[in-house]
């Protein structure tokens, strides 16, 4: 079946310009998840998505980025006003949603290669 | 709060050796743990996680981890390294949620390298 998907693969921007990233979870999923891989921070956390709650947005770095999740599916993830430190691969996860105690594994995509000139 | 220490980030091994990444966690609650592979150019794999039944976890592609809560760490081993085994391995705890949801904390990565 059909995994996760982020679009773009790759996008090169200019300092001060908006970016939009796509992720598609897989389907059935209604959990959601966006991670920042940057060499000098490694892996972080950004926000989460479960089905219609609140999403928890404690990871995002600045008010610069936003996410949004149509229909509980697919999520955009948006930065205003890009920065060269905002250059990083961008992670998009989906899971199950919660059953119990039962670990719901994430399922990551390929990632978008943001690069801020 | 949860956090993860990578002890190497990098590791070179021969062929046929021992493979031994080091991980170890601090979690305020009884931590749920991962062990996730990255090949170039490619997303998160899961290899293996902890989720409080047995101590000593079987992955896939011949790793296994073992908790030990006295040392409060999760080492991941593989007896005998392959070439295609070159790549870069993520211990994870699981966030401030805890449990069975929520975001998952990284350690920094250790990239594996195989010497024919």
């Amino acid at each position: 079946g059909a995994g996760v998907s982020q679009s773009p693969s790759n996008k090169v921007t200019e300092k001060g310009k908006d970016v939009e990233l796509r992720c598609d979870p897989i389907s059935g999923h209604t959990a959601l998840y966006w991670y920042r891989q940057s060499l000098g921070q490694g892996l972080e956390f950004l926000i989460y998505f479960q089905g219609n709650s609140a999403p928890d947005k404690s990871g995002l770095p600045s008010d610069r980025f936003s996410a949004e999740r149509t229909g509980g599916s697919v999520s955009t993830l948006t930065i205003q006003r890009t920065q060269q430190e905002d250059s990083a691969v961008y992670l998009c996860a989906s899971s199950h949603g919660p059953q119990g105690r039962r670990y719901n594994e994430q399922f990551f995509g390929p990632g978008t290669r943001l690069t801020v000139l | 709060a949860q956090s993860v220490t990578q002890l190497g980030s990098h590791v070179s091994v021969s062929e046929g050796a021992l493979v031994l990444l080091r991980c170890n966690y601090s979690s305020s609650v009884p931590p749920y743990l991962f062990w996730y592979v990255q090949y170039p150019n490619q997303g998160l794999q899961l290899l293996l996680k902890y989720t409080s039944a047995a101590t000593l976890v079987k992955g896939i592609n011949g790793f296994e981890a073992e908790f030990k809560k006295s040392e409060t760490s999760f080492h991941l081993t593989k007896p005998s390294a392959h070439m295609s085994d070159a790549a870069e391995y993520f211990c994870a705890v699981s966030g401030h949620r805890g449990g069975s949801q929520g975001n998952l904390i990284f350690g920094k990565g250790t990239k594996l390298s195989v010497k024919p």
